[in-house]
Order: structure tokens, then C-alpha cells, then sequence
């Protein structure tokens, strides 16, 4: 079956702008998450979604960033009076259930912010 | 809070080489997950260890997870070009995150 797939591929802003990253994850996966990775790091963990339980928000980097999943399935991050240091990629991926399972990434967002 | 440190950031090799890289939690894990991602895509799975000591190998590809459940390696034996990549450790903690490594990236030579 298909994968996880994000929307857009990129998305250039400029600063001060909101922004909105989607993400569809694979079919039947219940937990989602999503990563930032600048270029050349690693990937750090933002927000986490399982079932209908409330979501993991200890990654979020400031209140300007928001994330929801609608009907346990798709997401949106949110980002609100972007800044420079937000540019990055950010990953989205899903898994079965809990951290015991392989998470499948999406392809990803790749944001710059001018 | 938790860390997940991997070693080396940076690693080339001769084809035919090997190659390791080490992952070290400040906490213990409940389990290690093992990524490679390739450059410009995204992060693939590669396998998961759950168990203290656990061994596992996939045809060149050697995993280890450490007795107390803070530290794993991924070891490549001769190495080829389509080894090219990053490798990243993720470490699963108390709750429901990932603790991603910092990763190594490793550069095959032909």
C-alpha cells in the first residue's frame, strides 16, 4: 500500500508568515510522529500522536509551533510568525502503536524561511 | 533530559573496509531501533533490539545491544558503495518518544 506522504515537498516563507505541513500517514497506523532535521543533524523529536490519547507535546520548540490529527489519521503542523532558525526539514512518520514498533518516514517538508 | 550520543559524526572508509558506529544513552532503553538514511532521502528502518545483550545480523550488517540497555553499534563488514549514508540510532524511552542519535555518516570509497 502506499506510504506516509507529505505536503508540500517545500515551502519557501517569508519571516513573520504562518505555515501549514501535512501529513498522511500510512492506513491503520495509529501513532504519528514528527522530527526536524537541519541540514547535516540529527532528527529532533517534535510531537507525538497515539490513538485518541493526548499527544506528546514536550518536543514543541516554542508556542509558536502546533500540531493536530484529525480523525486519528491525517496531521497538520503548524507554525506561526516563522523565523529563520525554523528552516529545516520536517519529517513526519507512523508506526503501529508504541515505541515497541518501526516508524515509516515520510519524504518530508522542506522549509525555508527567508 | 534524556541524550542519545552516536559516534563517529563522520566516517569514510576504503570499499571492503569495515565500519562501526556506537550509540550511548545517558538512561537506559527500553528498546533500540537502527536507521539508515541515504542522502537526500529520508530515514529507513533498518531493525529493532530489544532485549539486554541482544544480537542481531542482517547479511553484513551486525547490531548489539549492551548489557545494561544504554549503548548499541552497528558494525559493517567490507563495506560497499551502497553502504553510503547515514546511520541513526533511536532509543526508545519510558514513555512513547524516540530519542534519535546524532548520527554518523559514512563515506564508502571506491
Amino acid at each position: 500500500g502506499a506510504g506516509v506522504s507529505q505536503s508540500p515537498s517545500n515551502k519557501v516563507t517569508e519571516k513573520g508568515k504562518d505555515v501549514e505541513l501535512r501529513c498522511d500517514p500510512i492506513s491503520g497506523h495509529t501513532a504519528l510522529y514528527w522530527y526536524r532535521q537541519s541540514l547535516g543533524q540529527g532528527l529532533e523529536f517534535l510531537i507525538y500522536f497515539q490513538g485518541n490519547s493526548a499527544p506528546d507535546k514536550s518536543g514543541l520548540p516554542s508556542d509558536r509551533f502546533s500540531a493536530e490529527r484529525t480523525g486519528g489519521s491525517v496531521s497538520t503542523l503548524t507554525i506561526q510568525r516563522t523565523q529563520q532558525e525554523d528552516s529545516a526539514v520536517y519529517l513526519c512518520a507512523s508506526s503501529l502503536g508504541t515505541s515497541s514498533y518501526e516508524q515509516y518516514f515520510g519524504p518530508g517538508t522542506r522549509l525555508t524561511v527567508t | 533530559g534524556q541524550q542519545v550520543m552516536q559516534i563517529p559524526q563522520y566516517q569514510h572508509v576504503q570499499e571492503g573496509e569495515d565500519f562501526t558506529t556506537y550509540c550511548n544513552s545517558s538512561t537506559t532503553l527500553s528498546n533500540i531501533q537502527w536507521y539508515k538514511q541515504r542522502p537526500g532521502g529520508h530515514p529507513v528502518f533498518l531493525i529493532q533490539l530489544v532485549k539486554s545483550g541482544e544480537v542481531k545480523k542482517q547479511k553484513r550488517l551486525t547490531f548489539q545491544f549492551g548489557e545494561a540497555k544504554k549503548n548499541s553499534s552497528l558494525h559493517i563488514t567490507a563495506t560497499q558503495t551502497t553502504d553510503v549514508g547515514t546511520y541513526f540510532c533511536a532509543g526508545g524511552g519510558t514513555g512513547n518518544q524516540f530519542y534519535f542519535g546524532t548520527g554518523t555518516s559514512l563515506t564508502v570509497i571506491p
